[in-house]
């Protein structure tokens, strides 16, 4: 069973940092694009960022409204993928959801599996 | 910006068939997918590459594509299909995904 447990969310100050995990299982994650997912209060999904595999050089893209300020990571001996999050702003207040990309049978595009999501709450 | 347009609200009856578009601002050659999520919990995968069903999605959860424009099919809508619904696809390029709007599907 394909597992993806988000952690280290929590209540930030604007212009902090904080950095979330995301620990999965059940499928072979060293060769799985990783991506994350936020959805702000009442509001609609966000794409936030993906990291790509070992074979395709651990690529990252981010959406505009975070490029520059967070970064994605993974540790595929750990099977856990990160979220940095720097110079937090209000806006970035949401649940963060971690995603694999495809499924395991059939698609190998969109988000196949998700996590429960983790809060992170921006604000003085 | 790549962006994708869903209707903010759809209403049916039981049983009746619901119809969700998905309007792109630009054509792709990107497929769309389709997510459920209900409140309080993940959103679910229901359509993938405009019109394939996962396993274990029911059978009354459909897709088709013409033009700019993706439609998910609910035949025979049931009172446990309402929820929220989004369209998800990518850029040309596909390095940048984007997400619908959504849409919120009331099952009167």
């Amino acid at each position: 069973e394909v597992q993806l447990v988000e952690s280290g969310g929590g209540l930030v100050q604007p212009g902090g940092s904080l950095k979330l995990s995301c620990a999965a299982s059940g499928f072979t994650f060293s060769g799985s694009a990783m991506h994350w997912v936020r959805q702000a209060s009442g509001k609609g999904l966000e794409w936030v960022g993906r990291i790509r595999s070992k074979a395709n050089n651990y690529a990252t893209t981010y959406a505009a409204s975070v490029t520059d300020r967070f970064t994605i990571s993974r540790d595929d001996s750990e099977n856990t993928a990160y979220l940095q999050m720097n110079s937090l702003k209000t806006e970035d207040t949401a649940v963060y959801y971690c995603t694999r990309q495809g499924l395991l049978v059939g698609a190998t595009g969109g988000f196949g599996y998700w996590g429960q999501g983790t809060l992170v709450a921006v604000s003085s | 910006s790549y962006e994708l347009t869903q209707p903010p609200s759809v209403s049916v009856s039981p049983g009746q068939t619901a119809r969700i578009t998905c309007s792109a601002d630009a054509l792709s050659n990107q497929y769309v997918y389709w997510y459920q999520q209900k409140p309080g919990q993940a959103p679910v995968l229901v359509i993938y590459k405009d019109s394939e069903r996962p396993s274990g999605i029911p059978e009354r959860f459909s897709g088709s594509s013409s033009g700019t424009t993706v439609t998910l099919i609910i035949s025979g809508v049931q009172t446990e299909d309402e929820a929220d619904y989004y369209c998800q696809s990518a850029d040309s390029s596909g390095t940048n995904w984007v997400f619908g709007g959504g849409t919120k599907l009331t099952v009167l």
